[in-house]
């Protein structure tokens, strides 16, 4: 168990919806990092967000957005939902922002988008 | 730009062999590198990582791996597999040079044989 929590687990909708997905980093990180994995694409990274401040920006969709609140839990919004964006969403954690510094991941988000 | 290579889809090896999982990077300064592992509907564990320093780094779950700053390797070792090493192995690769996001490989799956 890495600390770092997500929900909800599984999530199921249609095309057009949307939908947020609830990151919990472990407790003492301030960088919270979110990636998508498919089958075809492997793992993408999306957005970092440090302290409550967007970091980077990665391959996210213009449909997708993602904060950070002050209790440093992180959600990311997927709106106008397609049926490729069905894949796992990870978010994971580390302490700083340094480079050097090892990111924690959560067990996932499985989107199905039927 | 920053890539990693991951040259096998999969790797078999038979239960108690020593394993080898190969990963090659290209970035334009100088590296830290990153292996997890990820088992069926789990998220990815750390398992190692290298910064600087010692070219053998050792890790979790008695696995190692191999810095080699001329050959742009960092290769996952096991001395003796187990079944339970079964999984899907990242490695990662992230540039010292400015802000550069981790990038994953394509992961290997790694296939013990009892």
């Amino acid at each position: 168990d890495s600390g770092v929590t997500q929900t909800p687990k599984h999530l199921i909708t249609a095309t057009g919806q949307r939908v947020t997905l609830r990151c919990s980093p472990r407790s003492g990180d301030l960088s919270v990092y979110w990636y998508q994995q498919s089958l075809d694409q492997g793992l993408q990274f999306l957005i970092h967000y440090y302290n409550g401040e967007e970091r980077a920006k990665g391959n996210i969709l213009e449909r997708f957005s993602a904060q950070q609140f002050p209790d440093l839990h992180s959600e990311l919004n997927l709106s106008s939902l397609e049926l490729g964006d069905s894949a796992l969403y990870f978010c994971a954690s580390s302490q700083g922002q340094g480079a050097q510094e090892t990111q924690y991941f959560g067990p996932g988000t499985r989107l199905l988008v039927l | 730009a920053q890539s990693v290579a991951q040259p096998e889809d999969q790797v078999n090896v038979a239960e108690g062999n020593p394993l080898t999982v190969k990963c090659t990077y290209s970035v334009s300064g100088n590296p830290y590198l990153f292996w997890y592992v990820q088992y069926p509907n789990r998220g990815l564990q750390f398992l190692l990582k290298y910064i600087t320093g010692d070219n053998l780094v050792k890790g979790s779950y008695g696995f190692e791996a191999e810095f080699n700053k001329s050959q742009t390797s960092f290769h996952l070792k096991k001395p003796s597999a187990l079944v339970s090493d079964s999984a899907l192995y990242f490695c990662a690769v992230r540039d010292t040079w400015g802000y550069q996001k981790v990038t994953f490989g394509i992961g290997t799956k790694l296939q013990v044989i009892p």
